[in-house]
């Protein structure tokens, strides 16, 4: 299986411009997220979703949105980019039904906003 | 509110002697704790979690509730064991709350 993926794996993108980053997991896990990656801030959550159908807001959540049509993809969607959003953006996914809590991570998508 | 610190930026040593990585945090209730590790070119993975109580790859780590700290360590340190390291916060079982507060991450390096 191929457990998480992401694309693109890089990305430059021009300050003003919208871009959507694709998470994929073929766990059938219930949660999902998004962290932000940031070198002395370490891991910062922007979205979570708990189920398909629901998302929540993480720590840093302003000009970001996801969505959660299915258990599977939870895309990331920044509409009007900034260059404080260059970052390496990483997407996990948990299964919390029986409680366990360990999440699982792709291999991120870096991201330049110029 | 919950929040995780790890107040060494960077860490170096030497093959063989031993390492500690620090983790102290904040929340007020039974947090779970945990320890994520991302070598070279590699996902971000689960190292160990307070609950296991186990040693993984020689590492250990215990939660001391008293002193709300969560260290790792490691006695006699490879140089396999470089990596940058990430101690994490979850509120307890129970909560359905089990997203994720990271520290800002230690970077190991072993010299030979």
């Amino acid at each position: 299986t191929a457990g998480i993926t992401q694309a693109p794996t890089s990305q430059i993108l021009a300050a003003g411009r919208s871009m959507t980053l694709r998470c994929t997991q073929d766990m059938r896990h219930n949660a999902m997220y998004w962290y932000r990656q940031d070198l002395g801030l370490g891991l910062r959550l922007i979205h979570y979703s708990n189920t398909a159908g629901t998302t929540g807001k993480g720590e840093v959540p302003d000009g970001y949105s996801v969505s959660r049509a299915n258990t599977d993809d939870f895309p990331l969607t920044l509409a009007s980019a900034v260059p404080s959003q260059t970052s390496v953006y990483f997407c996990a996914s948990s299964d919390n039904s029986g409680g366990g809590n360990e999440q699982f991570f792709g291999p991120g998508t870096r991201l330049t906003v110029l | 509110a919950q929040r995780v610190t790890q107040p060494e930026k960077l860490l170096s040593v030497f093959k063989g002697a031993p390492v500690e990585l620090k983790c102290n945090y904040s929340y007020s209730g039974s947090p779970e704790l945990f320890w994520y590790v991302q070598y070279s070119r590699q996902r971000l993975q689960l190292l160990l979690r307070h609950i296991s109580r186990e040693s993984i790859k020689g590492f250990t780590a215990d939660l001391n509730k008293g002193e709300t700290s969560f260290h790792l360590k490691k006695p006699f340190a490879q140089e396999e064991d470089s990596a940058m390291y990430y101690c994490a916060l979850s509120r307890g079982a129970g909560e359905y709350d089990y997203k994720l507060s990271f520290g800002a991450g230690t970077t190991v390096t072993v010299r030979a």
